[in-house]
């Protein structure tokens, strides 16, 4: 069973602070890895992508793959309060079933005024 | 550029009656796929298709769970005699191709309630 783990949070930061959320999973084979972002009782929006071990930076949003560690991260700069949502982490399967995502269960993130 | 369209956005069923949940894809995708949120879980895969053809079902109940995705018109997926354990919300996705790469586009959802 390929897995995605998350910080279930909630995870609380003033606004302007950093916002670092974590994940890891299981499946050695993945090769893309995506997070997108949830608000409470809508669909998911993508908001970053990576392939590739090392920085992906968008704006706010910088996204960091660790292959030999299974790991990816999102760092979110000078958080705002619209970035009030849960996180979702997903990764895609390996070998044949490269399309097929699975996601963590997401992170609560709360930013403060 | 209309996105994903899902419809209904909400449903209520009574147990033993059937559920059809429709999906049409974003404009240039013929790749569509469900994915299933229960309370306090993930999503998790249910289906892929491509235009009439099942590609991978690997996620869906063996039981009482349907898809298609016709020639024309939009993608179904169909629950019949839903039981209480059906309610979830239920999301189609979209994309130009299964490649790896390839970014899946999701849709509003369909919140489904079975009393």
């Amino acid at each position: 069973q390929k897995e995605v783990e998350q910080n279930s949070g909630p995870l609380s930061v003033p606004e302007g602070a950093i916002a670092s959320l974590n994940c890891t999973y299981s499946d050695r084979g993945s090769q893309s890895f995506f997070w997108y972002r949830q608000y409470s009782g809508k669909s998911p929006e993508l908001i970053m992508s990576i392939y590739s071990n090392g920085d992906k930076e968008d704006g706010r949003f910088t996204a960091q793959l660790n292959k030999a560690s299974q790991y990816v991260s999102l760092l979110i700069r000078d958080s705002q309060p619209s970035d009030s949502a849960t996180y979702l982490c997903a990764v895609n399967g390996s070998g044949g079933s490269n399309y097929k995502l699975t996601f963590g269960k997401g992170t609560l993130l709360t930013v403060n005024p | 550029n209309a996105g994903v369209m899902q419809n209904p956005r909400h449903l209520v069923r009574r147990r033993g009656q059937e559920a059809r949940l429709r999906c049409s894809p974003m404009k240039g995708h013929s790749h569509v796929y469900w994915y299933r949120q229960l309370p306090e879980e993930g999503l998790k895969f249910m289906v892929y298709l491509q235009k009439e053809n099942i590609i991978d079902e690997s996620g869906m109940p063996k039981e009482r769970f349907s898809a298609e995705f016709p020639k024309e018109g939009p993608s179904i997926l169909r629950i019949q005699q839903v039981v209480r354990g059906d309610s979830a919300a239920y999301f189609c996705a979209s994309s130009t191709s299964g490649r790896r790469r390839e970014t899946q586009y999701f849709g509003p959802g369909t919140r489904l309630l079975v009393l």
